[in-house]
């Protein structure tokens, strides 16, 4: 069946570390997200991605970047982790125009 | 989002109950899609409305789109601990379609046995 995973599912680490979460999905979808969900503010979005080699910021990128080089996968990396990141980040995917399609999220705690 | 106000934010029913949930936007909703989150997991796709004065049911719960295409209400009867979880809705405002969706800060729903 096709899916969308995340990894890793919980990652600590330390302040001023780069760190890289991975999304796949097998839907071939051309449409892929970065949210970040916190308590009291619901699901911000950080980068979309419309295809290969297509990167757009978020309401909340600053700190984060992604790259698209295969339909597959948008990670997203954390140049220099704080202590703000910490948070749970989802992944989605979607075809054009329909429902976004969710990951499991990933729990970042930054130390 | 501010753009999107949900409520209540928390809600305890009792098993059987119905409930209403609300997401309100300032702006037209070109698109609205309902979620449930469960604790630790991924959103699970709920529905989607698009038209003023669209009605959607699936199982024992129905979401509408007002008319004027600023509110929408989620509506569960009868419900169920199966239905506890948090529920969100994300918005098309621009006329994007699901391409980018603003989300409000999500209901908590707690049913009691």
């Amino acid at each position: 069946d096709a899916e969308i995973t995340q990894s890793p599912r919980h990652k600590i680490t330390e302040t001023g570390r780069q760190v890289t979460l991975a999304c796949h999905q097998t839907w071939n979808h051309n449409n892929m997200f970065w949210y970040r969900q916190d308590l009291g503010h619901g699901l911000r979005l950080i980068h979309y991605s419309y295809g290969v080699q297509d990167t757009n910021k978020g309401e909340v990128s600053d700190g984060y970047s992604v790259s698209r080089s295969n339909t597959e996968d948008l990670p997203l990396t954390l140049e220099s982790a704080a202590s703000s990141q910490t948070s749970v980040y989802f992944c989605a995917s979607s075809p054009p125009g329909s429902q976004q399609f969710f990951g499991p999220g990933t729990r970042l705690t930054v130390l | 989002s501010q753009e999107l106000e949900q409520s209540p934010q928390s809600l305890i029913v009792q098993e059987g109950k119905n409930l209403t949930i609300n997401c309100t936007s300032s702006k037209t909703l070109y698109g609205l899609y309902w979620y449930k989150q469960k604790y630790g997991e991924g959103l699970i796709f709920l529905m989607m409305l698009q038209k003023g004065g669209e009605e959607k049911s699936h199982e024992k719960i129905t979401a509408k789109l007002d008319e004027k295409k600023q509110q929408s209400s989620l509506h569960i009867t009868a419900s169920q601990p199966s239905h506890a979880g948090i529920y969100l809705c994300g918005a098309d405002l621009g006329g994007a379609g699901a391409n980018n969706l603003f989300f409000g800060t999500g209901t908590r729903l707690t049913v009691i046995p």
